[in-house]
């Protein structure tokens, strides 16, 4: 049983390109977490999706950043016309129906230069 | 809304020794609380959770945490540390109820000096 799989491990960007980050949950897991993490600052939560919902998005920037987790495929967190302030590991996470531990990937480590 | 304190930003214990690394927390309702430990440039692992039951949860390890409601805190301890205890340690919280998101502490970082 594979775990929490997390596309590229490293991303570089130039500012104002678009970064795409996959995430493939566990087998069975149907609800998925994003975490931004910076030096210093812990791990901040973004976006809470089940398979095609949006069930919390209250750590989401109001621009340029969205998520989806569709019926088939990975879930992606997409970042618009990248800044520098953008550079940081970004994490997700699932969740099984009858779990209470989420599981993490590796994550991935975005670069805007 | 919750959250998830964690007071000490680092904490520096001799291989040997007890250690604790403290929680408090925030929610609405009955928590359930979790430990996860991260080496450097690695995904989180999970180590130990509280649902119910029992307020001393065992974990992977030998680490343990007890969970102290009147406290709202959950303190992770480890009875003997060891050198490769050394990492990053997260305490985080989400409500015991469907729907409701994962919140994370800041990170404390234990070092276990030999």
């Amino acid at each position: 049983n594979a775990g929490v799989m997390q596309n590229p491990r490293h991303l570089v960007r130039r500012r104002g390109q678009e970064a795409r980050l996959r995430c493939s949950p566990m087998k069975g897991h149907s609800h998925v977490y994003w975490y931004r993490q910076l030096p210093e600052e812990g791990l901040k939560f973004m976006v809470y999706l089940q398979k095609e919902n949006i069930i919390d998005e209250s750590g989401m920037p109001k621009e340029r950043f969205s998520a989806e987790f569709p019926k088939e495929g990975p879930s992606i967190l997409r970042i618009q016309q990248v800044v520098r302030g953008d550079s940081a590991a970004y994490f997700c996470a699932s969740l099984g129906q009858l779990n209470t531990e989420a599981f993490f990937g590796q994550g991935t480590r975005l670069t805007v230069v | 809304a919750q959250s998830v304190a964690q007071p000490e930003d680092q904490v520096n214990v001799a291989e040997g020794n007890p250690l604790t690394v403290k929680c408090t927390y925030s929610v609405s309702g009955n928590p359930y609380l979790f430990w996860y430990v991260q080496y450097p440039n690695r995904g989180l692992q999970f180590l130990l959770k509280y649902i119910t039951g029992d307020n001393l949860v065992k974990g992977s390890y030998g680490f343990e945490a007890e969970f102290n409601k009147s406290q709202t805190s959950f303190h992770l301890k480890k009875p003997s540390a060891l050198v490769s205890d050394s990492a990053l340690y997260f305490c985080a919280v989400r409500a015991n109820q469907a729907g409701t998101a994962l919140i994370f502490g800041k990170g404390t970082t234990l070092s276990v000096s030999s």
